[in-house]
């Protein structure tokens, strides 16, 4: 099946831990994005991706890291710097200007 | 830089009936694309409806229609015959022809569907 999949559903993060959430697509889609979603609101943007190796900050990178050495993965890392990690994380890809979201990530602090 | 306005945090319509959502932006290009997209319960994105500003026409999906008034800055969504399965939240969303990074999210109305 073609899509967008992210993994862990669920991941749980202890302080001062990085935690790296996947997101795999075979769509061959160009660009890649990642937002953070938190309860009642809208989608904020961290990080995007048009092509492999390169990569943009979006509205709200600090505390957040990203990769793009292939075409299909766009993990993102979600370190210790980032003080306020809980929130559901949505991958996206885009194609002919239309974007298309993965199953998201629920983050979680113990 | 780019604004998308829902002014309806939250909507309840009774099934089989219709409802209409509403959206405004802030832009200063002439050609740009306009989404909606729901969010049910497993919190999966799913597109239901685009429109590119450059037809006049207004998008149809089945159930779901929009009203597209370019002049007003508005992209409102109606759902007819509301079902059950049409309970999420919707979101308005916008992007920039010549932008293209970037899509600019609404924060999203809620809307319940009543049996």
């Amino acid at each position: 099946d073609g899509g967008i999949t992210q993994s862990p559903k669920y991941l749980f993060r202890k302080e001062g831990q990085n935690v790296t959430l996947s997101c795999e697509q075979n769509l061959n889609h160009d660009a890649m994005y990642w937002y953070r979603q938190d309860p009642g609101q809208g989608l904020r943007l961290i990080y995007y991706s048009q092509i492999v190796n390169d990569f943009q900050k979006g509205d709200i990178a600090e505390g957040y890291s990203v990769s793009r050495e292939k075409k299909e993965s766009f993990p993102l890392t979600v370190t210790s710097a980032q003080k306020n990690p809980t929130a559901f994380y949505l991958c996206a890809s885009t194609l002919g200007g239309t974007q298309y979201f993965g199953p998201g990530t629920r983050l979680l602090v113990l | 830089a780019q604004t998308v306005t829902q002014s309806q945090p939250e909507m309840s319509v009774q099934e089989a009936e219709t409802v209409t959502l509403s959206c405004t932006y802030d832009t200063s290009e002439s050609d740009y694309y306009l989404f909606w997209y729901k969010q049910p319960p497993s919190r999966q994105m799913i597109l239901v409806i685009r429109q590119e500003a450059y037809k006049q026409q207004n998008a149809t999906e089945n159930r779901f229609s929009v009203n597209f008034q370019k002049a007003a800055k508005s992209f409102s969504l109606k759902i007819s015959d509301s079902q059950l399965g049409d309970a999420a939240m919707y979101f308005c969303a916008y992007r920039g022809l010549y932008n293209f990074n970037k899509f600019y999210f609404g924060s999203g109305t809620k809307l319940n569907v009543k049996p």
